[in-house]
């Protein structure tokens, strides 16, 4: 079966570090890989998407790059954190090819605080 | 620009009785929408999908009514219980990429 694994799970960063959540799946290949972002009160923002090695798509213009080094592996980074980017961050994946409206399939989360 | 709207105020109900949540969107035409259930401090769930071309979809206690000229789907939890209470999210997508855009969610409390 097919699982996914987001860490860490929980991290508190000074303002102007650096960032990097890792996500990777397993039991599937080619998937289409995604981070989300949510604020606190507020609803799912797409960062960013992927639908192959290296083939990364940027939904909003923000202070996070995103990189898929490898088919299952897909990780968010940052070299300056700002007190703006705390929030509940999600990886998910959904199998490829979903014009049909494949389910996306969400990690357990990592949340950030700026401070 | 696309926008989704869920109540925002939590929604709270008795125990055994029917739970309905609304979702209307504006500025998009959607090949599909999904529902989430999401819990506190956890990613979101799939619970169910429905495509343009359907009108209702069932899964046990769950129902979704999806209605393209409104704009709008509704989603049922009938016999509600205590155990139904999180957060309901809708989710409009389409394309090969299958983004999803999701409303704000709707916080659904069912008490005994």
């Amino acid at each position: 079966s097919q699982t996914i694994h987001q860490w860490p799970a929980t991290l508190v960063q000074p303002v102007g570090s650096p960032l990097s959540l890792e996500c990777t799946v397993e039991g599937t290949s080619n998937p289409n890989l995604y981070w989300y972002r949510q604020a606190a009160g507020r609803g799912l923002q797409l960062l960013f998407y992927s639908v192959g090695i290296g083939q990364i798509s940027s939904e909003v213009p923000q202070n996070l790059s995103a990189s898929r080094p490898q088919d299952r592996q897909f990780i968010l980074s940052s070299k300056k954190l700002l007190l703006s980017d705390s929030g509940f961050y999600l990886c998910a994946w959904s199998a490829w090819g979903g014009s049909s409206g494949n389910t996306i399939y969400f990690g357990e989360g990592s949340w950030l605080t700026v401070v | 620009s696309q926008k989704i709207e869920q109540n925002s105020e939590a929604l709270n109900i008795q125990e055994g009785k029917t739970a309905t949540l609304t979702c209307n969107y504006t500025n998009y035409s959607p090949a599909y929408l999904q529902w989430y259930r999401q819990d506190p401090g956890r990613g979101p769930v799939f619970l169910l999908l429905i495509r343009e071309n359907e009108k209702e979809k069932r899964k046990e206690r769950l129902k979704v009514t999806f209605d393209t000229t409104l704009k709008q789907s509704l989603f049922h939890i009938t016999a509600s219980q205590p155990a139904d209470s999180a957060t309901y999210l809708c989710a409009l997508g389409g394309g090969a990429t299958n983004k999803l855009i999701f409303g704000t969610g709707t916080l659904l409390a069912v008490q005994p």
